[in-house]
């Protein structure tokens, strides 16, 4: 079974400062893909980043970047310089062979002027 | 950018009714949709994988019978919500991918309210 555990469920920052938010996952595949979504209050689903587990190399997206150990099978996204528009839910999820995708419970992120 | 659209936003149904949530790739074939249930507050639950022409493949403890689930074709998806109760009210989300894999595309979801 695959598992994903977001054990932050709110966070807050000061605006053009870092924040991480964690995700651990378990998997007992070799071959999968991780994700970070935002939902802000429109509910959209919004891609922020993916990774491909056979990759090394950390993905980055501009102001958003990830930290992926995969022995340790932690997956956490930093973000940057936040902004106000940066406050949302953020969903990490994973996908797997059957190319399903379970998501973590979510962490609020705050983004305080 | 692939754009699914998902219809409608807002549903009211009285209770015992059944009410049909539709899914749909607007420009690319989706191989592949799912469907998901969630909370207020909470995360996105998958409650099923359906594959175009093929039965769907239920997560456990999600009753087929009640959420009926139709992928007639490579761009349309249905979730049908049969004998509505009010705990069946949600906001319920589609996702598709295309081929060639993790394309991921989210509808804009479904606030069902049953009365």
């Amino acid at each position: 079974a695959q598992t994903v555990t977001q054990s932050q469920p709110e966070m807050s920052v000061q605006e053009a400062e870092t924040v991480t938010l964690s995700c651990t996952y378990d998997t007992s595949e070799n071959n999968y893909y991780l994700f970070w979504y935002k939902q802000p209050p429109s509910r959209q689903m919004i891609l922020v980043i993916r990774q491909e587990a056979y990759k090394q190399q950390n993905a980055t997206e501009n102001r958003f970047s990830v930290n992926f150990q995969k022995a340790a099978k932690s997956f956490s996204l930093k973000i940057s310089d936040s902004q106000l528009g940066d406050t949302a839910m953020y969903f990490c999820a994973l996908a797997g062979r059957n190319n399903d995708m379970r998501f973590g419970a979510g962490t609020r992120l705050t983004v305080k002027p | 950018g692939a754009v699914v659209s998902q219809h409608p936003s807002r549903v009211i149904c009285k209770s015992g009714t059944s009410v049909k949530i539709e899914c749909r790739s607007l420009d690319f074939q989706a191989t592949t949709m799912f469907w998901y249930r969630q909370f207020p507050k909470q995360s996105l639950m998958l409650m099923a994988t359906s594959n175009e022409g093929s039965k769907a493949t239920y997560e456990q403890g999600v009753e087929k019978d009640k959420f009926l689930i139709n992928h007639a074709s490579l761009t349309l998806s249905t979730l049908t919500v049969t004998s509505a109760h009010p705990e069946d009210s949600s906001f319920y989300i589609c996702s598709a991918i295309g081929p060639g894999g993790y394309g991921y595309t989210f509808g804009s979801g479904t606030r069902l309210t049953v009365v």
